[in-house]
């Protein structure tokens, strides 16, 4: 079955800290994607990446960068120099992949709630 | 592009009562529309998935008799519930999926905030 295990319910930074999200995930399917989402306090979603089981390169976009590893199932989120806009719930999900394109459901993780103190 | 809109984005109804909530794709066809609940401080769980011209297709546990949802066009998704009780306060989100695309990646809505007193 498809899981995504976001061990860190809360994280509290100061300001310019550099901060990791953890982000582990159990699935069967050798083909699947992988997503990171932003929820800030208006509750909308703000999609940041998704990856494809079969890139495991590492995404740099200004201070956000992903380290997918799936040794390890994993795709941990790290935000360098912390700003107070980072204060946010952050979500990984998974979907498995469809080959009907009908399916893709995202599974989601339990959430990290980040708070970056100035 | 690849924008969804929810409507209302806030609703209050009193116990008993059934409340629609909308959900539309405004710059593209949705073949397959999600619909998400999320209680306080916890993670966006789906309910179901609305495939246009179809039966929606409702995860374990919820109740698609008081959740009926109706995907009568491309573009337009709803979820209503009905004889709404307390319990089912919650921030309801739906999203969209573009049709074709290997992606999988969804287009979410802001969110409709249900409180029932």
């Amino acid at each position: 079955a498809q899981k995504v295990t976001q061990a860190q319910t809360e994280i509290s930074v100061v300001e310019k800290e550099d901060v990791t999200l953890d982000c582990v995930y159990e699935t069967r399917d050798t083909t699947y994607y992988l997503f990171w989402y932003k929820q800030p306090p208006s509750g909308e979603l703000v999609f940041l990446i998704r990856r494809n089981s079969f890139d495991e390169q590492n995404e740099i976009s200004g201070r956000y960068s992903w380290n997918f590893q799936k040794s390890t199932s994993s795709f941990n989120f790290t935000i360098t120099a912390s700003q107070v806009v980072d204060s946010a719930v952050y979500f990984c999900a998974l979907s498995e992949a469809d080959l009907y394109n009908q399916g893709g459901k995202l599974i989601f993780g339990q959430g990290t709630e980040l708070s970056v103190k100035p | 592009g690849a924008v969804v809109s929810q409507h209302p984005s806030w609703v209050i109804c009193k116990s008993g009562t059934s409340v629609k909530i909308e959900c539309r794709s405004l710059d593209f066809q949705a073949t397959t529309m999600f619909w998400y609940r999320q209680f306080p401080k916890q993670s966006l769980m789906l309910m179901a998935t609305s495939n246009e011209g179809s039966k929606a297709t409702y995860e374990q546990g919820v109740e698609k008799d008081k959740f009926l949802i109706n995907h009568a066009s491309l573009t337009l998704s709803t979820l209503t519930v009905t004889s709404a009780h307390p319990e089912d306060s919650s921030f309801y989100i739906c999203s969209a999926r573009i049709p074709g695309t290997e992606t999988y990646e969804q287009y979410f809505g802001p969110g409709t905030r249900l409180t029932v007193t």
